[in-house]
């Protein structure tokens, strides 16, 4: 059975820095790519980021761009989002998602991990 | 970033259909793989529909999906009350480096 256990969220003030942690099981987690996606509260679904089965090419939202950072370690069967310079507005339900490819769609989330931003 | 359009919401009575919308573009839906997603309140979204009209196990085929040049659509057969939720189509975004866009999101009720 496939598993993405997310952690990590927390309460944090504006300009401080969290990560967020994903643990994947019961698939092959160096064949799959791998999202992180965030809901703020009552809002829809926002991509935040993207990495490659082997973490050398990754993709950002422009809303994220040079502030959060997505990495993968293979031996782990683990994702990271490293957030940076947090803002009101990162406020979100963050969820770790696989996908078969890059450019292909999310296959399975997992549970979200609530991010607050608030002084 | 472009997001791709949906009808905020839908409804129908048990037995109904409904069906909805996504509109983007050609460097969106025009050339990649349409997904749909539900989400129950409370809850993850789960994988609905992949690659523009296939169903992963366990989805009733009330459930289908297809796609036409930039737009896709998600059907939905003998609406039933636990069909009521949250629906979001996606895909890959080809413009730039690269990014996936969401939908806006239609909330299906059960009336």
């Amino acid at each position: 059975e496939v598993q993405l256990l997310d952690s990590g969220g927390d309460l944090v003030q504006p300009g401080g820095s969290l990560r967020l942690s994903c643990a994947a099981s019961g698939f092959t987690f160096t064949s799959y790519a791998m999202s992180w996606v965030r809901q703020a509260p009552g809002k829809g679904l926002e991509w935040v980021s993207t990495i490659n089965t082997g973490g050398g090419g990754t993709y950002y939202a422009d809303s994220v761009k040079g502030r959060f950072t997505i990495s993968r370690d293979n031996s782990k069967n683990t994702l990271y989002l490293q957030m940076n310079s947090l803002r009101a507005d990162d406020t979100a339900v963050y969820y770790c998602a696989s996908c078969p490819t890059v450019t292909a769609g999310i296959d399975y989330w997992g549970q979200g991990t609530l991010v607050t931003v608030s002084s | 970033q472009s997001v791709l359009t949906q009808p905020p919401s839908a409804s129908g009575t048990p037995g109904q259909s409904v069906t909805i919308s996504c509109s983007g573009s050609s460097s969106n839906i025009g050339s990649n793989y349409v997904y749909w997603y539900q989400q129950l309140p409370g809850t993850a979204p789960k994988v609905l529909i992949y690659r523009n009209n296939q169903r992963p196990s366990g989805v009733p085929d009330r459930f289908s999906g297809s796609k036409s040049g930039t737009s896709a659509s998600l059907a939905i057969s003998g609406l039933r009350s636990e069909d009521e939720a949250d629906y979001y189509c996606a895909t890959w975004d080809d413009s730039l480096t690269g990014f996936y866009v969401f939908g806006t999101g239609t909330k299906v009720t059960v009336l």
